[in-house]
């Protein structure tokens, strides 16, 4: 899976849009782009996911650039609870897609291999 | 809370003693990881089942850990003869596996302290 790198630290006023970028030069074509957050104490929250189309849910828009190198997760209105550390993750489909579709590749695995992430502090 | 339970959430244990994690998973979630993390660290991979046939196992997984989902639904986790350096957060994580990308539903962990 690709590398990815994010800044170590940031701040957010409360009510305002967070922006986090996330660095990911070394993505294959077939890598999607996953970010997951972990309130302290609790365990990683799946937060959104993308291939190359910018994505939007209940939580967050997922911006990535047009030649996929780097992507934003943004928080649109950040309220004190989105207080966590935030992992932009890169990897590839599931191995049994990957079996299905593309046998001669070798398979990337299923694991999610988290980096340092971004401990965003949103404050009042 | 995700559906994913976690028992117990703490557990204190002297080094040498074996200590077991139980992991409950999203009912009809076929795979199922095991992550470990460490203070002011990101989680790590240990190992994943598909049904009960456990596919991959990190190096991080040394022969006195052991995993199984022996009926493709709850999953335990040993670690046998415990050492300081066992000192973890132990997340368990499900998912559904039906499309190729899925999202991974976090557990709240079992922390482990061995003194």
């Amino acid at each position: 899976d690709a590398k990815t790198t994010q800044p170590t630290s940031m701040d957010c006023a409360e009510g305002r849009a967070a922006n986090l970028p996330c660095n990911h030069s070394t993505i294959s074509g077939n890598e999607y782009v996953y970010w997951y957050r972990q309130i302290h104490s609790q365990g990683p929250q799946y937060i959104i996911h993308g291939l190359k189309n910018n994505e939007t849910n209940e939580m967050a828009s997922l911006i990535i650039t047009e030649d996929r190198k780097s992507s934003t997760l943004i928080l649109p209105h950040a309220t004190l609870r989105d207080t966590a550390v935030y992992y932009c993750i890169v990897r590839a489909p599931s191995l049994r897609l990957q079996a299905q579709l593309w046998s001669r590749f070798k398979a990337a695995g299923n694991k999610l291999t988290f980096g340092g992430g971004t401990r965003v502090l949103v404050k009042p | 809370d995700t559906g994913v339970s976690q028992n117990p959430r703490h557990k204190i244990t002297k080094r040498g003693q074996n200590v077991t994690f139980r992991c409950d998973p999203i009912s009809e979630h076929n795979r199922l990881y095991w992550y470990r993390q460490t203070l002011g660290q990101g989680p790590e991979f240990l190992t994943y089942f598909q049904n009960e046939a456990q596919l991959e196992k990190s190096r991080l997984l040394s022969d006195r850990f052991s995993a199984e989902r022996p009926k493709g639904s709850f999953s335990t986790l040993e670690i046998q003869r415990t050492e300081q350096g066992d000192s973890a957060m132990y997340l368990c994580a499900s998912s559904l596996d039906d499309r190729g990308t899925y999202e991974q539903y976090f557990g709240p962990g079992t922390r482990l302290t061995v003194t």
